[in-house]
């Protein structure tokens, strides 16, 4: 079965900072994809980005980045530069052969 | 444009009645999926299908149907036999089983 954790409910950083959001996931696939999706108060799931298990390299997708640790099954995403306009849910999600599976979510605030 | 629309955005249910919520995409994607978010937790699978005139029960499929006799189309029907309704439900889609998902704006079903 697949599992994905976010252990971080909520975070709140200043606008123009940087922050990391944690997720550790489960899989016996070893084929298998990666995503952060944000949801902002309009509740459309909006990919951030994407990570193939098989690729060594990190993904990057302008100020998002994340830190695949695939032995330690950790998948981080970090924000630079943090704007006020990425305030919002975001959830990290695995996909395995058979479906999507979602973490819990952190709520991330970004203050002016 | 091509996308994902779900309607309509807000529904309203009285108990014991069926509602149907409308799920349509223009992106010739092969596969559509349906899922659950209440309140401060993820996404959870109700249906999905892979190919038209084929659908698989996802993890809460209970009280919920749904038919794919159409690419474009993938209608979910809340019965009354779902005991606790309310919530939002989100479509999605993908080029192929597999692949990363897109997803629509959600409906807001409330039952009164």
């Amino acid at each position: 079965a697949q599992t994905v954790t976010q252990s971080q409910p909520e975070m709140s950083v200043q606008e123009a900072e940087t922050v990391t959001l944690s997720c550790t996931y489960d899989t016996s696939e070893s084929n298998y994809y990666l995503f952060w999706y944000k949801q902002p108060p309009s509740r459309q799931m909006i990919l951030v980005i994407r990570q193939e298990a098989y690729k060594q390299q990190n993904a990057t997708e302008n100020r998002f980045s994340v830190n695949f640790q695939k032995a330690a099954k950790s998948f981080s995403l970090k924000i630079s530069d943090s704007q006020l306009g990425d305030t919002a849910m975001y959830f990290c999600a695995s996909q395995g052969a058979q479906k999507l599976v979602f973490g819990q979510g952190t709520r991330l605030t970004i203050n002016p | 444009d091509g996308g994902i629309t779900q309607s309509p955005k807000y529904l309203f249910r009285k108990e014991g009645q069926n509602v149907t919520l409308s799920c349509e995409q223009n992106l010739n994607h092969d596969a559509m999926y349906w899922y659950r978010q209440d309140p401060g937790q993820g996404l959870r699978l109700i249906y999905y299908s892979q190919i038209v005139n084929d659908f698989q029960k996802g993890d809460i499929a209970e009280g919920y149907s749904v038919s794919r006799e159409k690419k474009e189309s993938f209608p979910l029907t809340v019965t009354s036999a779902q005991k606790n309704p309310t919530a939002f439900y989100l479509c999605a889609s993908s080029i192929r089983f597999f692949n990363e998902q897109f997803f629509g704006p959600g409906t807001r079903l409330t039952v009164l």
